[in-house]
């Protein structure tokens, strides 16, 4: 069964602080891995998208990793600011015309001053 | 970057009536829109794929004749909850890809509808 798990599920940090979120899969077969992040009542924004290729990607103060040999993925920020308390989500695509998304849970993030 | 729609953001119905929700993607054609169901908490679960000018399809579980789905344009579909019920509550969120992306597409999510049914 196609499944992402994410951890940990809620993280509170301080502001400018650091922090690692994780995202494991079992999704075959693997297309690309997408990161968003979703406010409290808006629909969720892409971070990241990664294929098989590729085992880094950044954008801004967001960086995503990914092991395809491991399915693991996990989504570094930098400098945490009081805007990115949201809940972020990993998303995996399978390939081939049924093609399909599969989200996980969400790690909802809390930065605080 | 590309932007997707929705109509309203928010919806109060009494039991019984039926609310429409409209998705549009603004700057791009979609022939594909996807309608997804998220509970206070809980992932985004697909409900149903709208396709332009033919029948949306359901996932396992989804009831067609109580999500009626119409994709009538390349830039709008529309999700209308049927004699909705408490049940129905929920946040409601399209999303549409715009065309030959490839492996690299990226699915646009609208802002999201929340849908309480009194």
């Amino acid at each position: 069964k196609n499944q992402v798990e994410q951890s940990p599920q809620s993280l509170i940090i301080l502001e400018g602080k650091n922090c690692t979120l994780q995202c494991n899969y079992t999704v075959s077969p693997f297309s690309n891995l997408r990161w968003y992040k979703q406010d409290t009542g808006r629909g969720p924004v892409s971070l990241t998208i990664m294929t098989f290729s590729e085992n880094t990607k950044s954008n801004g103060r967001y960086t995503a990793t990914l092991d395809a040999d491991t399915k693991q993925s996990s989504l570094h920020i930098t400098a945490s600011q009081l805007s990115d308390s949201a809940s972020y989500i990993c998303v995996v695509r399978t390939t081939g015309t049924a093609s399909k998304l599969t989200f996980g849970t969400g790690t909802r993030l809390q930065v605080t001053l | 970057g590309a932007v997707v729609s929705q109509h309203p953001s928010r919806v109060i119905c009494k039991s019984g009536t039926s609310v429409k929700i409209e998705c549009r993607s603004l700057d791009f054609q979609a022939t594909t829109m996807f309608w997804y169901r998220q509970f206070p908490k809980k992932s985004l679960m697909l409900m149903a794929t709208s396709n332009e000018g033919s029948k949306a399809t359901y996932e396992q579980g989804v009831e067609k004749d109580k999500f009626l789905i119409n994709h009538a344009s390349l830039t709008l579909s529309t999700l209308t909850v049927t004699s909705a019920h408490p049940e129905d509550s929920s946040f409601y969120i399209c999303s549409a890809s715009p065309p030959f992306g490839g492996v690299q597409e990226t699915q646009y999510f609208g802002p999201g509808t929340r849908l309480l049914v009194l």
